[in-house]
């Protein structure tokens, strides 16, 4: 039971627009949600987060939407750069700090 | 670099049998998590530990088991091998605690091929 899902396996943007990474979730218990980024052959590194208290949150380039109301997040990279090209991992954290991550969508900013 | 270690990066071994994966958390960290990730799927939630202790198992199978010593560092230990287990395996810390919010830090990984 996929309880993080992120529909859209892969996205392609041109430098300099915006990128838009989408993610559903089902339990209304999580708290807290984070987005991760992948580069090939290494591990998922942490990007920005979100309590599920707040609305959105904004770190430079990144900006994270919270809709609880339709259970949905939403990652914003505004002005996507060739180095943003990386697999984005929504995550949610449940009770007993359980984390639960969807299956990633890929972006690929071209230049 | 994440300060999570995880050892050996890549790993070959045959159906039937059995290898262990061993994780060190940063320094301090006291939770330990367990992730697996197969082709086209995303990060499976295997079993956390802290502090020592079993917290938390998600999709762990039984012939797979996990444990963390002393001195936090973690195995995975996975048995009776079979095709459809290789896969990358990930190891994460935290902090933990009750009020924790932060996020996990993730090692480079372990791939396993089974052949």
């Amino acid at each position: 039971d996929q309880q993080v899902k992120q529909n859209s396996p892969s996205l392609s943007v041109q430098e300099g627009r915006i990128s838009i990474l989408n993610c559903d979730y089902t339990n209304s218990m999580f708290d807290y949600f984070l987005w991760y980024k992948k580069y090939p052959a290494e591990g998922p590194t942490f990007l920005i987060s979100i309590s599920s208290i707040k609305d959105k949150n904004e770190d430079g380039r990144f900006t994270v939407f919270l809709n609880k109301s339709a259970k949905h997040l939403s990652l914003h990279i505004v002005p996507s750069q060739p180095g943003d090209s990386a697999v984005y991992f929504c995550a949610a954290r449940g009770t007993g700090n359980q984390f639960y991550f969807g299956t990633g969508t890929s972006l690929t900013v071209i230049p | 670099d994440s300060g999570v270690t995880q050892t050996p990066k890549h790993l070959i071994t045959a159906t039937g049998q059995r290898v262990t994966l061993r994780c060190s958390p940063r320094s301090g960290d006291l939770s330990v998590y367990w992730y697996q990730q197969s082709l086209d799927q995303g990060l499976q939630f295997l079993i956390q530990y802290y502090n020592g202790e079993e917290r938390a198992k998600g999709n762990i199978l039984e012939r797979f088991s996990a444990q963390q010593f002393p001195d936090l560092h973690s195995e995975l230990n996975l048995s009776s091998l079979e095709l459809g287990d290789s896969a990358l395996y990930f190891c994460a810390s935290s902090s933990g605690g009750g009020l924790y919010t932060g996020e996990l830090f993730f090692g480079e990984g372990s791939r396993l091929t089974v052949l």
